[in-house]
């Protein structure tokens, strides 16, 4: 079984700015896969990044991206020239190869002021 | 391409009723789930399935029941309602990848909201 950690509830950052949003997971499994969801006010569930374990070269998507620590399981989401439209629910995800379980963190709100 | 549907999007529920969250998706999608969310936290997963005819359970089953009969279609059943089923339940679909590679998008409804009261 996996778990997923969040643990900055809440984060705020100004227009413009960057901000680092932490996720850590457990997994025994070699083989697993990792995904940042955004959630707007809407509740829709948006996918904004996928990094998949066995490669070691970060996923860039635009003005996001991962810094992922395999050896610390650690998987944090850099958001960069923070835009109005950044603010919603991140949740950090993970997908063992073997269970097909997809696992979700609690989540961090994410305030972008002007 | 109609993705994921679920109904209804709102429902009361008094305590101790019965009542099936339907979930449909046209994508030919081999894994289906099923979570809740309450207010200010995350997604917690109730069931799963990977394929028509398996289901096995997630963190939170409890109180809940699936079937999978077909690949578009998995229900999630509440057996007598208690208010801490209060929450908005999603529903989401992925394809298989291919061979091994699991990095697929999953595919989310809108959620529905139940109120047990």
């Amino acid at each position: 079984a996996q778990t997923v950690t969040q643990s900055q509830p809440e984060m705020s950052v100004q227009e413009a700015e960057t901000v680092t949003l932490s996720c850590t997971y457990d997994t025994s499994e070699s083989d697993y896969y990792l995904f940042w969801y955004k959630q707007p006010p809407s509740r829709q569930m948006i996918l904004v990044i996928r990094q998949e374990a066995y490669k070691q070269q970060n996923a860039t998507e635009n003005r996001f991206s991962v810094n992922f620590q395999k050896a610390a399981k650690s998987f944090s989401l850099k958001i960069s020239d923070s835009q109005l439209g950044d603010a919603a629910m991140y949740f950090c995800a993970c997908i063992t190869g073997t269970a097909s379980k997809l696992t979700f963190g609690t989540g961090t709100r994410l305030q972008v002021t002007l | 391409n109609a993705g994921v549907t679920q109904t209804p999007k709102f429902r009361i529920l008094k305590i101790g009723q019965s009542m099936t969250l339907q979930c449909t998706q046209d994508m030919n999608h081999n894994y289906m789930y099923w979570y809740r969310q309450d207010p200010g936290m995350g997604l917690k997963l109730i069931y799963y399935s990977v394929g028509a005819g398996i289901t096995d359970k997630g963190e939170v089953p409890n109180g809940y029941n699936v079937s999978r009969s077909t690949t578009e279609d998995f229900p999630l059943r509440l057996e007598l309602a208690a208010p801490s089923q209060t929450s908005v339940y999603f529903c989401a679909s992925r394809p298989p990848g291919t061979g091994t590679n699991m990095n697929t998008e999953a595919f989310f409804g809108q959620g529905t909201r139940l109120t047990v009261v």
